[in-house]
């Protein structure tokens, strides 16, 4: 039961540097998002998608870039890393759909840029 | 967004005692969940809840849809509910997007 798997665990980058934080889910959820967790505060949506090929911004999307080639996978790109940026990110699935479901979280990525 | 307020913000318990933790919301949702977010960082699931009552061991929960707020009651507390507590919501028409409130830090003492 992996669930969803987010990689790497831990990141350091100077600022400037681009990287792909990686999400995978197994569960077939349609539904798969990206929030960010600064200190003292509840989690922020980034970016969502509800399928292959869908993809919308968030709450919080500046910097970021994300795309849905595959049901499974939902990478987030920093494409010119900024000390703002250091944060704590997590990944979500859920089914979709308007009646609500349960959402699902990964294990985090802590991201810290020098 | 829907603005979410989770109350107390700091809640320190001697082990064996009761709490009960409050979530208010400011608009009508189908999705409202409970989550613990461990000393490691990882957030577990508690409660997916968006109306009535659940209770699954020494955690119990509410949620009244219509008065726009839950509750989450933990009794008989241990040292390993130490940690922070989010509720989160989602709205009635979109995607399954949630809006955490920021979270009461439970602290349970031995």
């Amino acid at each position: 039961n992996a669930g969803v798997t987010q990689t790497p665990k831990f990141q350091v980058l100077k600022t400037g540097q681009s990287m792909t934080l990686q999400c995978a889910q197994d569960m077939n959820h349609e539904y798969m998002s990206w929030y960010r967790q600064d200190p003292g505060m509840g989690l922020r949506l980034i970016h969502y998608s509800v399928g292959a090929g869908i993809t919308d911004q968030g709450e919080v999307p500046n910097g970021y870039n994300v795309s849905r080639s595959t049901t499974e996978d939902f990478p987030l790109r920093l494409l010119s890393a900024a000390p703002s940026q250091t944060s704590v990110y997590f990944c979500a699935s859920s089914y979709s759909g308007q009646g609500g479901t349960e959402a699902f979280f990964g294990q985090g990525t802590r991201l810290t840029v020098v | 967004g829907i603005q979410v307020e989770q109350s107390p913000p700091d809640l320190i318990l001697q082990e064996g005692a009761n709490s009960t933790l409050r979530c208010n919301f400011s608009d009508s949702v189908n999705n409202l969940q409970w989550f613990h977010q461990n000393p490691w960082g990882q957030l577990i699931n508690l409660f997916y809840i968006p109306s009535g009552t659940k209770q699954n061991g020494r955690l119990s929960a509410t949620t009244v849809a219509t008065e726009r707020y839950s509750l989450l009651y933990i009794s008989s507390s241990q040292t390993t509910d130490s940690g922070v507590y989010f509720c989160a919501v989602g709205r009635k028409t979109g995607a399954n997007n949630l809006f955490f409130g920021t979270g009461t830090r439970l602290t349970v003492i031995p």
